[in-house]
């Protein structure tokens, strides 16, 4: 099952550029999580908010989460062609449930 | 370095093959998971491991077994592969951050394993 939704699935800027994604969950969550992928390989771990904040910061990441909404979203300002790669939400503790990602190409 | 290694990183096999897929990990890290990655349907957890000889079904364990009979180390067998098995494979550990409800997981992967079954 999929718990958390990206949105898009596909994104395309110019560097410079802020790249937005959105996450949809379905049920009650403590935490979520956003995972960055390059090409085929594994996932990085960028960036974990509490179900009792609304907002974190993490260098050129924000991310924001709306409980009452169900949804989350991750805000990538002055983009890189380094950012160019998949980007998911987690949800779940011991039963980590991703979502299908958002795949963002930065364009130099 | 802190890291998640898995092995093989490529696997081409037959169907009925039995293979193993090892993942371990340096961090000392209690838990530990196994996911599937096939395009449009994202990362899907196969098993996971809270501790040593403590396992648990993710969402799609048919057709896998795992172990975990040191902390460090949590194979994936597949007993009988079939092509539906092909797939791109992840291993992951964390910690369990017990300060936080649900217990938080921040998760390092591994580089993946790439399967084919034919």
């Amino acid at each position: 099952s999929q718990q958390g939704e990206e949105d898009p699935q596909a994104l395309s800027i110019q560097e410079g550029e802020n790249a937005t994604m959105n996450c949809s969950y379905k049920t009650s969550i403590n935490n979520l999580q956003w995972y960055r992928q390059n090409s085929g390989r594994g996932l990085v771990h960028l960036i974990l908010i509490r179900s009792n904040e609304r907002e974190k910061h993490s260098g050129r990441l924000r991310v924001t989460l709306d409980t009452s909404k169900k949804s989350s979203s991750l805000l990538i300002t002055a983009s890189r062609a380094a950012d160019t790669a998949s980007y998911f939400c987690a949800t779940g503790g011991f039963k980590t449930i991703f979502g299908a990602g958002t795949r963002l190409f930065v364009k130099a | 370095e802190a890291q998640v290694t898995q092995n093989p990183r490529y696997l081409i096999t037959v169907t009925g093959k039995k293979l193993t897929v090892t993942c371990s990990q340096n961090m000392n890290h209690e838990y530990m998971s196994w996911y599937r990655q096939d395009p449009g349907l994202g990362l899907r957890q196969i098993y996971y491991s809270m501790n040593v000889e403590v396992t648990d079904k993710g969402d799609v364990p048919e057709g896998y077994k795992v172990s975990r009979k040191e902390k460090r180390n949590f194979p994936l067998i597949l007993e009988s592969p079939s092509p539906n098995q092909t797939s791109l494979y992840f291993c992951a550990s964390s910690f369990i951050d017990r300060s936080a409800v649900g217990g938080a997981n921040v998760l390092t992967f591994g580089a993946g394993s790439r399967l084919t079954v034919l």
